[in-house]
């Protein structure tokens, strides 16, 4: 079946610009996370959507950050006046029990 | 707030050598959780352990979970050049459904 799906799968924009970050998830998955990854290092936990449940959005860095979910389905991030330090890969993953499944990423670069 | 902390950052060994990765928590874990990234991908789920004391092999890689559910393992006995690349581990903080990263630890394989 079909995996968890991300776009764009690159995005440059200039400084001060706003951008949204698409995710797919693995239909069913109830689950949903988005993390950022800064070259070579780990991932940053962002936001977690769980249902229909208020979602967890302890690691948003800034208020300039939001998400979103519709429908349960898919999810948006979207990053306002975007900052040359944003620049990262931005991953979503779904699931349905523990097993996370990501997706290819967005890479973004603030110019 | 939580955090998990992996060692070491990075390793680099000649085919064969055995290689371990460790992961410490600074609060009791529900579960934890083990994935790959090979360069220029995503992370990959390779294990899940929830037992205190737990071990779980998947052909040459050896996982532990520790007695007090606070740290972990990953042992790759006889490395080849497929296993090159980042292990992370992933807590998931007891009563919460939000999982924490390590940083990683990439592994370098030289044939």
């Amino acid at each position: 079946g079909a995996g968890v799906s991300q776009s764009p799968s690159n995005k440059v924009t200039e400084k001060g610009k706003d951008v949204e970050l698409r995710c797919d998830p693995i239909s069913g998955h109830t689950a949903l996370y988005w993390y950022r990854q800064r070259l070579g290092q780990g991932l940053e936990f962002l936001i977690y959507f769980q249902g229909n449940s208020a979602p967890d959005k302890s690691g948003l860095p800034s208020d300039r950050f939001s998400a979103e979910r519709t429908g349960g389905s898919v999810s948006t991030l979207t990053i306002q006046r975007t900052q040359q330090e944003d620049s990262a890969v931005y991953l979503c993953a779904s699931s349905l029990y523990y097993e996370q499944y990501f997706g290819p990423g967005t890479r973004l670069t603030v110019t | 707030g939580q955090q998990v902390m992996q060692i070491p950052q990075y390793q680099h060994v000649q085919e064969g050598e055995d290689f371990t990765t460790y992961c410490n928590s600074s609060t009791t874990l529900s579960n934890i959780q083990w994935y790959k990234q090979r360069p220029g991908g995503h992370p990959v789920f390779l294990i899940q352990l929830v037992k205190s004391g737990e071990v779980k092999k998947q052909k040459r890689l050896t996982f532990q979970f520790g007695e007090a559910k606070k740290n972990s393992s990953l042992h790759i006995t006889a490395t080849q050049t497929t296993d090159v690349g980042t292990y992370f581990c992933a807590g998931r903080q007891t009563g919460g459904f939000k999982t924490i990263f390590g940083a990683g630890t990439r592994l370098f394989v030289k044939a």
